[in-house]
């Protein structure tokens, strides 16, 4: 069955680095592959989506990669604030699974003044 | 900005009751969906519904729940007969389509207890 790994522990950071968050995955490819933030007590909030044939995507100071060679997508955020301080989720979406989202664990990323 | 809107944002019940988690998805939205997240677990997808019917539903997702959409605009999860391990966030979701990477919009949740 297909598994999502995403680094398991926390990632902590100076304000004004870049953050980097790793989502791996087996088997078979996702067509699509989402990122979330979730803060504590509330719900996910959508923040990018690469295609599988798309290599980047950039929104301001998130960029997304994806690698289908090796099965994993790379989230940054540049220029980190402690307002980035958050759960980082990635939900791929496989064909034939119509949209239902299977999300990985989550990474917690703190961002120190 | 429109909003998914959940609630209770709590509820405290005793095992064996009856809940029903509220949610009123955005008003163009056609698709639903619950999730659940056990304290510091990951998310995890219990059903999705299109149409008046469950598109798809999880191994959680057993004859112990059930969802509706009693009208035009709320979608309700109901868990017939509650157990301990039901406690969780409940997270209802909804998005404008089906199609593949559409994103999801999710409320913030109602928090079950079950004492």
């Amino acid at each position: 069955s297909q598994k999502i790994e995403q680094n398991s522990e926390a990632l902590n950071i100076q304000e004004g680095k870049t953050a980097t968050l790793t989502c791996n995955y087996t088997n078979y490819s996702p067509a699509y592959l989402q990122w979330y933030r979730q803060d504590p007590g509330r719900g996910p909030v959508f923040l990018l989506l690469i295609r599988e044939n798309e290599k980047e995507k950039r929104k301001e100071r998130l960029k997304v990669t994806f690698d289908t060679t090796l099965k994993q997508s790379l989230f940054h955020i540049t220029a980190s604030q402690p307002a980035d301080s958050a759960t980082y989720l990635c939900a791929p979406t496989f064909s034939g699974g119509y949209n239902k989202l299977i999300f990985g664990a989550g990474t917690r990323l703190a961002v120190h003044p | 900005e429109p909003e998914v809107t959940q609630t209770p944002s709590h509820q405290v019940t005793q095992m064996g009751q009856e809940v029903i988690l509220r949610c009123v998805p955005i008003s163009n939205h056609l698709y639903f969906y619950w999730y659940r997240q056990i304290l510091g677990q990951k998310v995890e997808f219990l059903v999705s519904f299109y149409n008046n019917e469950i598109s798809e539903k999880s191994e959680i997702f057993d004859d112990q729940f059930s969802v509706e959409r009693p009208d035009g605009s709320n979608f309700t999860l109901k868990i017939r007969s509650t157990k301990l391990e039901d406690s969780a966030m409940y997270f209802c979701a909804s998005s404008v389509s089906q199609e593949f990477g559409s994103p999801l919009h999710f409320g913030n949740g109602t928090r079950l207890t079950v004492t």
